[in-house]
Formats: C-alpha cells, structure tokens, sequence
C-alpha cells in the first residue's frame, strides 16, 4: 500500500525568502503525486501534480516540485514566498489502478511580515 | 455547477442520531469521492463512485457508513448511529477521470456529535 510522510508539521519562514515543504512517498512504482494546499475554512485547492515526463513540475501561484525516484521524495518549492502562501500543504498520492489519494499529515506554513 | 458543493457546511447532532451529507459534484464529472478530515489530519478516503456504482468502499470505517450515487451526479454519505469519534470534516472531490489525482474539492461539511 502507498503511504506519504511530511516530517515538517510546522514551518515558519519570512516574506520573500524561499521555500521548501519535504514529502517522501512509499510505492513499488512509479506513482502519481499531488501537492494540495488549504486555507482555513477552504477546501482543497490541486498546485500542482506528477504523472510521468519531465520531473520538475510547474504548478499555480508559482510553485515547483521535483519528483526525484531515487530518494522517493517529491518536494514542493516556491523561489519567494508571499505572506498569502500561509496555509496547510498536503502531498499526496496515487498509486497503481488504486484511484485513491492518500495523503500525508500535511505541512502548516506561516509567514511573517 | 462552478464547483464541487457539499450540504450542509456545519451539522450538530447529538450521538446516536443520523445524519446526511450531501455532494454536488461538477457536472459531467463521472468519478466521486469522500474523504474525512479529523483535526490536524490529513484527508482520509472513505469511498469511491464512477458513475452510480461505488467502485473502492475499501475506507468507510464500519457499517454505520454508507454512501449512495443513484443518478450518476449527487452523491449522499449517510451516518447511523453517530459517534463522537465521527466528529470531522467530510469532504467530497470529483474529477473527469479515474486517475484520482487532479479532483475538485468541496469546502467540506463539518460534522459535530455531542
């Protein structure tokens, strides 16, 4: 069964500094991988996802992750974070003919000003 | 409609009581799906429909669960017996397609059992 691990419950970092949420996944294969993020009282809105191809993804709001197989880590990345990033990020995945996503615990991101 | 809508947004009930949540998926989205959020968790699938039938039940907790797709569209998640332990935010996404990845969420409807 697939499984993801967010180590990070909480990361704080200031405006304009750079970013980067960890997510490692469990699966035989190659999965589909997703990255979500939440805004309190919000449901969950996709940045981005990985499929196969390029390993570096672009997503919305300027978010990039990398898909790297060899270290089974999927890590979302945003070059200048703005105070409005402030939210729960979760990763997630799909795996095999599962159409499931199992999701990590999430990262909770806080900006200061 | 625009987006997935999930009735009602809050739900208060008392344990023993039975509750119905609602989803309204986007039109022509064929696949469906619940998830519960408990507090500080990450979503948990609960169950899966592409069209009216439920093809992954596999996460629905016990038989006090049930959930129902008839016409293809609205889907209803149904609570007998509530516990306190089904406190959570239930949430519903929908997608074009089976892959799973890539659906639309719902805001979720928070469910309270005193």
């Amino acid at each position: 069964a697939q499984s993801v691990t967010q180590p990070d419950i909480h990361i704080t970092v200031s405006e304009g500094a750079s970013l980067e949420l960890r997510c490692n996944y469990s699966y035989g294969a190659t999965p589909y991988l997703f990255w979500y993020v939440q805004s309190p009282g919000q449901g969950l809105q996709l940045l981005l996802k990985y499929f196969s191809g390029d390993t570096l993804v672009q997503g919305i709001k300027g978010f990039e992750a990398e898909f790297k197989r060899s270290q089974s880590s999927f890590n979302l990345r945003k070059p200048s974070v703005h105070w409005s990033d402030a939210a729960e990020y979760f990763c997630a995945v799909v795996g095999g003919t599962a159409s499931k996503l199992t999701f990590g615990t999430g990262t909770r991101l806080q900006v200061t000003l | 409609g625009a987006g997935v809508s999930q009735t009602p947004s809050n739900k208060v009930t008392e344990k023993g009581k039975y509750v119905e949540l609602r989803c309204d998926p986007i039109s022509g989205h064929t696949a469906l799906y619940w998830y519960r959020q408990s507090l500080g968790q990450g979503p948990e699938f609960l169950i899966y429909f592409q069209g009216t039938g439920a093809a992954d039940d596999s996460g629905l907790p016990n038989d006090r669960f049930f959930a129902v797709r008839p016409e293809g569209s609205v889907s209803t998640l149904k609570i007998q017996r509530t516990e306190r332990g089904d406190s959570a935010v239930y949430l519903c996404a929908s997608s074009l397609d089976r892959t799973g990845g890539g659906a639309v969420f719902g805001e979720g409807s928070r469910l309270t059992v005193l």
